[in-house]
């Protein structure tokens, strides 16, 4: 089956730049979909298909996929920012297999 | 604007059947999307149950594949699961949401809460 890794956690400093990676072999040559959910809320995209950005979405968050890594770019973050960052892919496989999430901290 | 309402048993004990519905207003479930169903359970992260377009084709996850059924009833504009011999660890947030081929699981209903204890 197939399987995406993330680090459990990432820290960025107010208004810098995070970066949430996702792993997976070959994942260069697949569609990547990341979401961010906030506690006690259902999850949200904010990007799709690698680098796809949906209306509403600030532009400060940026996708991109080559290789094995997928990343997920924070530019300036926010507090609001905070939250678990899960990236999801679809294999014929397995089926649309979700990350096992990274949690961010805006310090 | 599309919306989810999940619906079902909310207390179950260990070996029964989850049984939920996915009530889809604002759109009809025959338009070009699949439905998906993920759970959560607390504190973890996000599990892909599986999921149904609208002429009933099928995908599962492969670790739940055997114990798994979806169906859909267009009229009612209603997609289900069923899930067989639950325990305990599978006591989880359910979402039904909407799959979108190029743009992910776009839009989520608000979540069930079920829980499996004896």
């Amino acid at each position: 089956s197939y399987e995406v890794t993330q680090p459990l956690s990432v820290s960025v400093a107010l208004g810098q730049t995070a970066r949430i990676t996702c792993g997976g072999n070959n994942i260069g040559s697949k569609n990547v979909h990341w979401y961010q959910q906030k506690p006690g809320q259902a999850p949200v995209v904010v990007i799709y298909r690698d680098n796809k950005r949906p209306s509403g979405i600030p532009e400060r968050f940026s996708g991109s996929n080559s290789g094995n890594t997928a990343t997920l770019t924070i530019s300036g973050a926010q507090v609001g920012d905070e939250g678990d960052y899960y990236c999801q892919v679809w294999d014929a496989a397995t089926g649309r297999p979700f990350g096992g999430g990274t949690k961010l901290t805006v310090l | 604007q599309v919306q989810l309402q999940e619906s079902g048993p909310r207390l179950l004990k260990p070996s029964q059947t989850l049984s939920l519905t996915c009530s889809v207003s604002g759109g009809s479930i025959s338009s070009d999307y699949y439905w998906s169903w993920v759970r959560q359970s607390a504190g973890k992260g996000l599990e892909w149950i599986g999921r149904i377009f609208s002429t009933g084709i099928t995908n599962y996850n492969p670790s739940l594949k055997s114990r798994v059924i979806m169906s859909v009833d267009t009229s009612k504009n209603q997609f289900s699961l069923r899930l067989s011999s639950v325990t305990a660890a599978e006591t989880a947030v359910y979402y039904c949401v909407r799959d979108s081929v190029d743009a992910g699981h776009d839009k989520w209903g608000q979540g069930t809460l079920v829980t499996v204890s004896s």
